[in-house]
This record gives C-alpha cells, structure tokens and sequence, in this order.
C-alpha cells in the first residue's frame, strides 16, 4: 500500500529566510508525487508534480521540490519566504501501477512571521 | 478554461437527516472525478472516485454514497447524517489519461469545498 509522512505538524520561519517542508513516501515501484497548498476554508491548490527526468521540479509561486530516491523524499522549497506563503501544504503520491486515487499526507501548516 | 463548482458552501444538519452535496465541472469531458472528506482541518480521505457516469468506486464503508448522473456532474449523498459526518468535502477532478495508466501522472483539482456540520 501507498502511503506519504509529513513528520512536521507545523513549521515556522521568518520571512525572507528560506522554508523546507518535508514530505518522505513508500509506494511499490517508482512514484508519482505532488504538493498542494490549502488557504483556510478553501479547496487545495496544485503547486507541483514530479513524474520522471530532473530531480528538481519548479512549481507556481516559485516553490520547487527535490525528488530523492533514496531517501524516498520529496521535500518542498523557498528559497524565500513570504507572509502570504502561511497556509497548509500537503504532499500526496500515487504509484505507478495502482488506483487512481492520490494518497495525501496530514498536511504541513507554514507559519511566516513577518 | 475548466472549473469545478461545489454547493452549499455551507451546511448545518440535524443528526438523522438526509445530505446531498453537489460538484460540477466545465470546461473538460469525460473526468475522472472524486470526493474526499478532511477532518479538523488536516488529513483528506478518498471517499468515492468515478471513471464515468454510473461508474463509481467506493473507498471506504460509511454512512454516505455517491453518484454521478450526468458526466460532470457528481453528487455526495446520505439517508440519515450522524455527528461523524461533520468536515470539509471537497470535490476534485482529473484528466484521463491518452494510454493506459497515462492518468496516473495527472494532477487533480480541487473545488471550494463544503463545511458540512452536524448537530
């Protein structure tokens, strides 16, 4: 079965610095990975995907992600962070072989300070 | 373009009432479509997804079903809400593939959701 880790419940960072949120996976082959954002009392949003080829994938609101096999990661990146980047993120996976379905991770909050 | 719509917004029912929640998508045929419940604001479960019309998979036993009578139109049903119904549904879409298993790499979209509580 697949399944994705967000070990971080919450992560916080000053603005201007740069913000990582983890993402580790387990699927059977290799996977299909994503992270979307979620602002309160609203649907999610994709940012990124990672299907095959480079390692780094760039995303929307300059967000990119590092797709490492051998720690099965998929951590996302800033290299700056803005205020208006707070919200809830979530990684999800989906193997290569199996349902159609994404399975999603708890979710990371983001908290920027300003 | 394609958007997804959900509606109500927002919801509150009484424990033993019937709930009907509904998606639609424009702008695209034939989706792959799904919904998904998320508790206390964080995790999502799958709790249906749908190839076609009349097609539907469900992922989990509950209280609730699903249905989808036109081919972008999907509809969240329950006979009779309990308290643990309560949470955000949010309905979602995807491309179908142009090969097989080509799907599995596309990305879903999501719609506003629907706050459903249950006194």
């Amino acid at each position: 079965a697949q399944s994705v880790a967000q070990p971080e419940d919450q992560v916080n960072v000053a603005e201007g610095n740069p913000l990582t949120v983890k993402c580790t996976y387990s699927v059977s082959g290799n996977p299909y990975l994503f992270w979307y954002v979620q602002y309160p009392n609203r649907g999610l949003q994709f940012l990124l995907k990672y299907i095959t080829g480079d390692n780094l994938v760039k995303g929307s609101y300059g967000f990119e992600a590092e797709f490492n096999k051998s720690q099965t990661s998929f951590h996302l990146k800033k290299p700056s962070a803005l205020v208006s980047d707070s919200a809830l993120y979530f990684c999800a996976v989906r193997d290569r072989t199996g349902r159609r379905a994404l399975t999603f991770g708890s979710g990371t909050r983001l908290q920027v300070q300003p | 373009s394609q958007t997804i719509h959900q509606w109500p917004a927002t919801l509150v029912q009484p424990v033993g009432s019937p709930l009907s929640l509904e998606c639609t998508v424009e702008g695209t045929s034939n989706p792959n479509l799904y919904w998904y419940r998320q508790a206390a604001g964080r995790g999502l479960q799958l709790l249906f997804y749908s190839i076609g019309i009349d097609q539907i998979s469900s992922e989990v036993p509950q209280n609730l079903s699903a249905s989808r009578p036109q081919d972008r139109q999907f509809i969240l049903s329950s006979k009779k809400l309990l308290l643990s119904d309560s949470g955000f549904y949010l309905c979602a879409w995807s491309v179908k593939g142009t090969s097989s298993g080509g799907e599995k790499y596309n990305e879903q979209f999501f719609g506003p959701g629907t706050r459903l509580t249950v006194l």
